[in-house]
């Protein structure tokens, strides 16, 4: 079955640091993976996405994610956060080809001054 | 364009009651999935529809329902409410189903406290 692991639950950062949030996915194909932030009281908004190719993805707000099928690996990045990144981020993958996506636990980060 | 809208944001039910949820699509969006966040068991797909037809469904109960009409806005009903259906429903649209790696669009969410 396919699976989504968010390893971090919770992540503390300090403003201008950066920040690598992990994510591993099990999959039998060739994953479509997405990576969402979720502000307090919001939905979801798609940072990034990667379908083939190019296995680093750049999105908005200054993220990028590497893909690593070796280690089934999906991580987001980001060189220097600020204060407005704090939020819970969610990685997820595509199950099927009617577009039900399986997210992680999410990862809850906090921005310190 | 405007996005993906829910109403009511936020709704209050005690346990037995019904409750109807409304999602109004991205304009030219076809498909519309529904979602349901809680703290303990994160995000759960619950449906989705294309074409006003329920194309997948998620491991949730009959109670759970849904529908989709002409126009693409879609609705879900939760019926005989138990505590354990608090949480955020949020619904998410993208343009066609066929592919299926069209980007899903999430509305803000409907907040369900049931008491």
């Amino acid at each position: 079955a396919q699976s989504v692991t968010q390893p971090d639950i919770h992540i503390t950062v300090s403003e201008g640091a950066s920040l690598e949030l992990r994510c591993n996915y099990s999959y039998g194909a060739t994953p479509y993976l997405f990576w969402y932030v979720q502000s307090p009281g919001q939905g979801l908004q798609l940072l990034l996405k990667y379908f083939s190719g190019d296995t680093l993805v750049q999105g908005i707000k200054g993220f990028e994610a590497e893909f690593k099928r070796s280690q089934s690996s999906f991580n987001l990045r980001k060189p220097s956060v600020h204060w407005s990144d704090a939020a819970e981020y969610f990685c997820a993958v595509l199950t099927d080809s009617w577009g039900k996506l399986q997210f992680g636990a999410g990862t809850q980060v906090v921005v310190t001054p | 364009k405007a996005g993906v809208t829910q109403t009511p944001r936020y709704l209050i039910k005690t346990r037995g009651q019904q409750v109807t949820l409304s999602c109004s699509p991205i304009s030219g969006h076809r498909s519309v999935s529904w979602y349901q966040q809680t703290p303990g068991q994160g995000l759960q797909f619950l449906f989705e529809y294309f074409s006003e037809t329920q194309r997948n469904k998620g491991n949730f109960p009959g109670r759970f329902s849904g529908r989709q009409f002409s126009n693409s806005r879609s609705e879900m009903n939760v019926s005989t409410l138990e505590l354990g259906d608090s949480a955020l429903y949020l619904c998410a649209s993208s343009l066609d189903r066929v592919k299926a790696q069209e980007t899903q669009y999430f509305g803000p969410g409907t907040r369900l406290l049931v008491l």
